[in-house]
């Protein structure tokens, strides 16, 4: 069964550098989006993309994120200096378009971000 | 705001047992609500997703409602197993909105 993927698993980085973190959507889903859940916290979103652009972003994501989809495949989230309170685990989603459940969201299995 | 409220915010119960999680929406201006389920450390997987103008939905064991005039679904687990011992999440998506809006999650632990 097709799924979402996300590299790499955990990330540790310093705090004031660059990460990015990579997403494999469902081949044939044309939403991505890019969620959040710092630990013990709900999961937020953070900011969806449809044809090459950005179709919505929650206040959370600022100047310092940013979201790309550079060749067929892949969906990649940049924090360009990163914080403390960036520290979360990070989860990429993807849906279809069209037909019953094309609202479904299918997530990945996250990516531990911690910043130190 | 949209807000979501799962109660109640922990639950065990013994093997067996039918047992239902409980979801609350301040904004009933939905258009579909998804339960998914989270084990430690690892991702969501997508449980049952219902559409605003489904009032059920059923897999195997699990059955969610919908009442959306009230802002309320519940997640009916039938015949619980330890292999059911995860959190659950229930999230809306808004009728002008991409995004699902979360709940903090039930933390299920079926004691064997």
């Amino acid at each position: 069964e097709p799924e979402v993927t996300q590299t790499p698993s955990h990330q540790v980085t310093q705090m004031g550098q660059e990460v990015i973190l990579r997403c494999v959507p469902i081949s044939n889903h044309l939403y991505f989006y890019w969620y959040r859940q710092i630990l013990g916290q709900k999961v937020e979103f953070l900011v969806s993309f449809y044809n090459n652009e950005i179709s919505e972003k929650s206040e959370i994501f600022d100047d310092q994120f940013s979201v790309e989809r550079p060749d067929g495949s892949n969906f990649t989230l940049k924090i360009r200096s990163t914080k403390l309170e960036d520290s979360a685990m990070y989860f990429c989603a993807s849906r279809t378009d069209g037909g019953r459940n094309s609202y479904e969201q299918y997530f990945g299995p996250g990516t531990r971000l911690t910043v130190t | 705001k949209q807000e979501v409220t799962q109660i109640p915010a922990a639950l065990s119960v013994p093997e067996g047992e039918n047992l239902v999680l409980n979801c609350s929406f301040t904004d009933s201006a939905i258009y579909n609500l998804q339960w998914f389920r989270q084990d430690p450390g690892k991702g969501l997987t997508s449980l049952l997703l219902i559409q605003s103008s489904q009032r059920e939905q059923t897999s195997g064991r699990l059955n969610a409602s919908l009442d959306k005039s009230s802002g309320r679904s519940t997640l009916y687990i039938a015949a619980s197993q330890p292999g059911d011992s995860a959190t659950y999440l229930c999230a809306v998506k808004g009728g002008g909105a991409d995004g699902l809006t979360f709940g903090k999650g039930t933390h299920l632990i079926i004691q064997p």
